[in-house]
């Protein structure tokens, strides 16, 4: 099945920092979310990103679905975005999504 | 619009106990699926459903069950817990099976 890989695995920044996050895949995909898992457990959906770009306030996030990956963009980390930070895909018609491990990212006062 | 809704949101069970968690969802979608949380890995599939009446399995599915009987319900049960089964459980749901999926808060199951 596809792999989903992503980096870095943890990530500790100062609060206002601006932060990249990455998540490469091995195969093509036509589904690809980012989840942010608050330290309450809650999986809140980022963004629903196959290609192309999108932006929601301090966020941002970028699929090149030719080159299998996406990247997350945090600007001016606040304490709250602390969590773990998931990427997810599916492919074809396969009703399954795959997640990353995951990455932790810690925002310090 | 409550979204997805899990029960319960915590449980203990001794080995060998049986139980049903519950997902609910007002959104009238037809995708459900069920995802369990282990500690340093990301979700992985249990169960899904494509509509009702109809189920097929995820990645993880030994020691599970589950039913779709309605559009808006759909159960996950623990025939035979077993302390390999302690985990956080999530529900999903989305319009099918390409359009982004929401979830619910979680159930935290510990098995003894």
């Amino acid at each position: 099945g596809i792999q989903v890989e992503q980096s870095p695995p943890d990530l500790i920044l100062q609060e206002g920092a601006n932060s990249t996050l990455r998540c490469n895949f091995s195969d093509s995909v036509n589904n690809l979310q980012w989840f942010h898992q608050n330290p309450w457990g809650q999986l809140i959906n980022l963004f629903y990103i196959p290609s192309g770009t999108k932006q929601n306030g301090r966020l941002s996030a970028t699929t090149v679905a030719t080159e299998r990956y996406s990247l997350l963009y945090i600007s001016s980390s606040q304490t709250t975005d602390s969590g773990v930070y998931f990427c997810a895909v599916k492919t074809g018609a396969n009703s399954k999504l795959t997640f990353g491990k995951g990455i932790t990212l810690s925002v310090r006062p | 619009n409550a979204g997805v809704t899990q029960t319960p949101k915590f449980q203990v069970l001794k080995t060998g106990q049986s139980m049903t968690l519950q997902c609910a969802q007002d959104m009238n979608h037809e995708y459900m699926s069920w995802y369990r949380q282990d500690p340093g890995m990301g979700l992985r599939l249990i169960h899904y459903s494509v509509g009702a009446g109809i189920t097929d399995q995820g990645e993880v599915p030994n020691g599970y069950n589950v039913s779709r009987s309605t559009t808006e319900d759909f159960p996950l049960r623990l025939l035979s817990a077993a302390p390999s089964q302690t985990s956080v459980y999530f529900c999903a749901s989305s319009p099918n099976s390409g359009q982004p999926q929401h979830f619910g808060d979680g159930t935290r199951l510990s098995i003894l």
